[in-house]
């Protein structure tokens, strides 16, 4: 069973708009992280922001937030104001139990985010 | 501060072929790893080290090994290249659970 799922691989948002990419995952396991990151086509892989399964509020980093709903197994990353740089791929990530663990984690297949002007 | 390197960026072999794909981290991480990403897919997980001397197994370990003698570097050894091995390769280095992953910058691999 995926652990992680995206299930929208392409999405366009207009320019200064908020745009939200969902992801769905399953674990049984009560500790967990939930990672979003975005690659560029030039490839490399920068990191946007984390949730932790014990966090009592949503996180947040800038223009980027993460809504997170434990009970329905979601993590859906919001972008407000979108700009023509945010063109890109997004993946949610996660990793489970304890930091033994920290070098394991599992993607989902990605959302392709196109910013129109 | 140079955080994950890799080398080298781009690599064509041929079949059968043999080589390592460098990866070292300045960070003083103990938990780095090797993914593949595939086109149009996300990353999996080919084989990751929770301190030096310790690997394990991940999601897609067959034709390739690794070993990790010290916390800095952690190559990763394709024994006899096939087709079905070209991809990017990304090596990933974290400090704990609850922290982001920091990534090289990939390495393209063709097998021809």
């Amino acid at each position: 069973a995926q652990k992680i799922t995206q299930t929208q691989p392409g999405m366009f948002v207009q320019e200064k708009e908020a745009v939200t990419l969902d992801c769905t995952y399953d674990t049984s396991d009560p500790s967990y992280g939930l990672f979003w990151y975005k690659q560029p086509s030039s490839g490399e892989m920068i990191f946007l922001i984390y949730q932790g399964s014990y966090d009592q509020q949503n996180a947040t980093e800038g223009r980027y937030s993460l809504n997170f709903q434990k009970a329905r197994k979601s993590a859906n990353l919001v972008i407000s104001a979108s700009q023509l740089g945010d063109s890109a791929m997004y993946f949610c990530a996660m990793r489970e139990g304890y930091n033994t663990n920290a070098g394991k984690s599992t993607f989902g297949d990605g959302t392709t985010l196109t910013v129109k002007p | 501060n140079a955080g994950v390197t890799q080398t080298p960026k781009f690599q064509v072999l041929k079949t059968g072929q043999s080589m390592t794909l460098q990866c070292a981290q300045d960070m003083n991480h103990e938990y780095m790893s090797w993914y593949r990403q595939d086109p149009g897919m996300g990353l999996r997980l080919i084989h990751y080290s929770v301190g030096a001397g310790i690997t394990d197994q991940g999601e897609v370990p067959n034709g390739y090994n690794v070993s990790r003698s010290t916390t800095e570097d952690f190559p990763l050894r394709l024994l006899s290249a096939a087709p079905s091995q070209t991809s990017v390769y990304f090596c990933a280095s974290s400090s704990d659970l609850n922290t982001e992953a920091f990534f090289g910058q990939g390495t393209r691999l063709t097998v021809v």
